[in-house]
This record gives structure tokens, sequence and C-alpha cells, in this order.
């Protein structure tokens, strides 16, 4: 089966705490990205990468990082940095073969800050 | 931040009645758009993506685009209570074809 993993599922923080989101995919795509739902909100981009060993910010990215260091593999490290973590993040992933390929997501991993 | 702009809803249409959705975008150089649902405490799964001014459907959805106006809607015909789901737009602009999302308008279908 062809698709985007994330685990776990749901994850408690304490306050101060670093915690790491994987996401992994085996669709081949070159691009990955995170994003962050909040309740009756839409996503808002974290960081994105189209190619292994690069990676960009996105629009809400201070408290978080990211590495690639393998395609199918794109893991979000939410810092103590970030002061309000508790969300729904989604991973999704998408071929870099022209503007009309939509992004697949992942089943999300729900952070919830004790 | 490339803003998009959906109707707030909530919306509420009876079992087979048609759901209207709408939404704006800000960037004339967005490229494509595309119409996600979301169940509730589930992930966005892709509807429909429409890319050229006009209509385009796909069983019971039509998407519409009108780039003079960067105005984009959704009609699900013949609505299901399985249609009950908050809809997500969302425009591709730039290079590298991010997406900016809509913040979502929840339609509930009324058996």
């Amino acid at each position: 089966d062809g698709g985007i993993t994330q685990s776990p599922k749901y994850l408690f923080r304490k306050e101060g705490q670093n915690v790491t989101l994987s996401c992994e995919q085996n669709l081949n795509h070159d691009a990955m990205y995170w994003y962050r739902q909040d309740p009756g909100q839409g996503l808002r981009l974290i960081y994105y990468s189209q190619i292994v060993n690069d990676f960009q910010k996105g629009d809400i990215a201070e408290g978080y990082s990211v590495s690639r260091e393998k395609k199918e593999s794109f893991p979000l490290t939410v810092t103590s940095a970030q002061k309000n973590p508790t969300a729904f993040y989604l991973c999704a992933s998408r071929t870099l073969q022209g503007p009309y390929n939509e992004q697949f997501f992942g089943p999300g991993t729900r952070l919830t800050v004790l | 931040q490339k803003e998009v702009e959906q109707n707030s809803g909530p919306l509420s249409v009876p079992e087979g009645a048609i759901a209207s959705l709408n939404c704006t975008y800000s960037d004339r150089g967005s490229q494509s758009f595309f119409w996600y649902r979301q169940y509730s405490g589930k992930s966005p799964e892709l509807i429909m993506f429409i890319y050229s001014n006009g209509d385009k459907e796909d069983g019971r959805f039509t998407a519409q685009l009108n780039k003079a106006s960067q105005y984009v809607s959704l009609l699900i015909r013949d609505s299901q209570p399985s249609d009950s789901a908050t809809y997500l737009c969302a425009s591709s602009w730039g290079n590298d074809y991010k997406l900016s999302f809509g913040a979502g308008t929840t339609v509930t279908v009324r058996a």
C-alpha cells in the first residue's frame, strides 16, 4: 500500500519538552510539507522540503525544526520554544511534476501540552 | 502570506439539495485551486482541483473558477448525509507550488 504514515497518532508533551513527530511516505514524492491545524482554522504551513538535505520555512516556523536526510522521511520537532503547540499536525507530500498535482495527507498527529 | 477566504458557514442543507461553497483568493498569480474534504478528526482528502476558467464536473461535484473575479466555488448536488464535513479551499502559488488554505466551511446535510 502506498501512502503517508504519521506517528504517533496522539502525543502528550510536558512544558519544556521537545517532541518529534514522524512522517514517512512511500509514494516516491520529492516534496514534503508540515502543517498545523487549530480548531476552526485552516492549515498553516510550518516547513516544507523539495529535496533531500534542503528545507524551507513556512508561515509559522518559529519553535519548530525539521530534517530531510532521506527522501521518504521528514520528521518535525516541536521545541520548548513553541509556546502554544497544542494542535493537529498534518504531514503531506506531492510530486513536483507540474503545478496541478495534489498534496496527499497523512492521518495526522494530535499533540496536547499537559 | 497569500489569503484565501471562504464563506464562514456553518452551512446546513436538506438531503437531496444543492450545497454551494464559495472561496476568494488574493493572489492573481495563483495557478490552481483545490477543494479538500475533511471529516471531523481526520486528515483532508482531495475532492477536485481546477486551473482553467469555467466549470469542471466530477459526479455530484462541480467546481467553478473565475480568475477575473478571483473566485472559486464548489457545488454539491443531491447532497447526502455522508457529505457532512468541513470543506477546505486551497490555492497553489509560487514556483514551488505551495498551498494556502482557507479556514474551511462546515456542511451538515439533514436527513
